[in-house]
């Protein structure tokens, strides 16, 4: 049973570059979860979304960033115009539908390096 | 807002002693979920254990337990008989209900673990 899969693992884009996350939740998680980890931080929210809807996107960036998860594929972490202050490790997480006490399921997240 | 407090950012112990690293958290809703998870150096997030607010006794997972005392809101991880392969940051997290029945973590800062010989 694969977990939830991350990919690219590393990421390296110029400033003013996009940049393209994907995350493939776990088999019968309908639920996805986006994260950040600035280096020496925990992790903060950016955005819940389930199929097709964006739930909460309260941690989010107001401009530059988005994020989707299509009735089919993976969920999309969408970051445009790159800056230095986005290098960042991003975390996806997954989880069954209305199951409170359930655990996220991480991925093994992208690490993002803007030069 | 939730908060969670981790104050020991470094933790040493020795190889087959226990540990516990501290974890406090403040909160208005009556039911929330507490977790931690342990980061190695190659960056991964591994579930280690899950608390909820109603839980009348502590969890426990193999070598960890979760000391919860609730009127403290602490939620403490003690790791018995310590090994090597325990050395990693490790995070503790506080679940907030949203609309749309998710789970929404709140992190602290984390305490990284070092195990010794």
């Amino acid at each position: 049973n694969a977990g939830v899969m991350q990919n690219p693992r590393h990421l390296v884009r110029r400033r003013g570059q996009e940049a393209r996350l994907r995350c493939s939740p776990m088999k019968g998680h309908s639920h996805v979860y986006w994260y950040r980890q600035l280096p020496e931080e925990g992790l903060k929210f950016m955005v819940y979304l389930q199929k097709e809807n964006i739930i909460d996107e309260s941690g989010m960036p107001k401009e530059r960033f988005s994020a989707e998860f299509p009735k089919e594929g993976p969920s999309i972490l969408r970051i445009q115009q790159v800056v230095r202050g986005d290098s960042a490790a991003y975390f996806c997480a997954s989880s069954p539908p209305a199951q409170n006490n359930s655990p996220l399921h991480f991925g093994n997240g992208t690490r993002l390096t803007v030069t | 807002a939730q908060k969670i407090t981790q104050t020991q950012p470094g933790m040493f112990v020795q190889e087959k002693e226990a540990v516990t690293l501290d974890c406090t958290y403040d909160t208005s809703d009556p039911s929330y979920g507490l977790f931690w998870y342990k980061q190695p150096s190659s960056g991964e997030m591994i579930f280690l254990i899950y608390q909820g607010s109603y839980d009348q006794q502590n969890a426990t997972e193999g070598r960890y337990s979760l000391n919860f005392q609730k009127a403290r809101k602490s939620a403490n991880l003690v790791i018995s008989a310590s090994q090597l392969g325990d050395s990693a940051m490790y995070f503790c997290a506080m679940r907030e209900d949203i609309t749309g029945g998710g789970n929404k973590l709140t992190f602290g800062t984390g305490t990284q673990l070092k195990v010794e010989l």
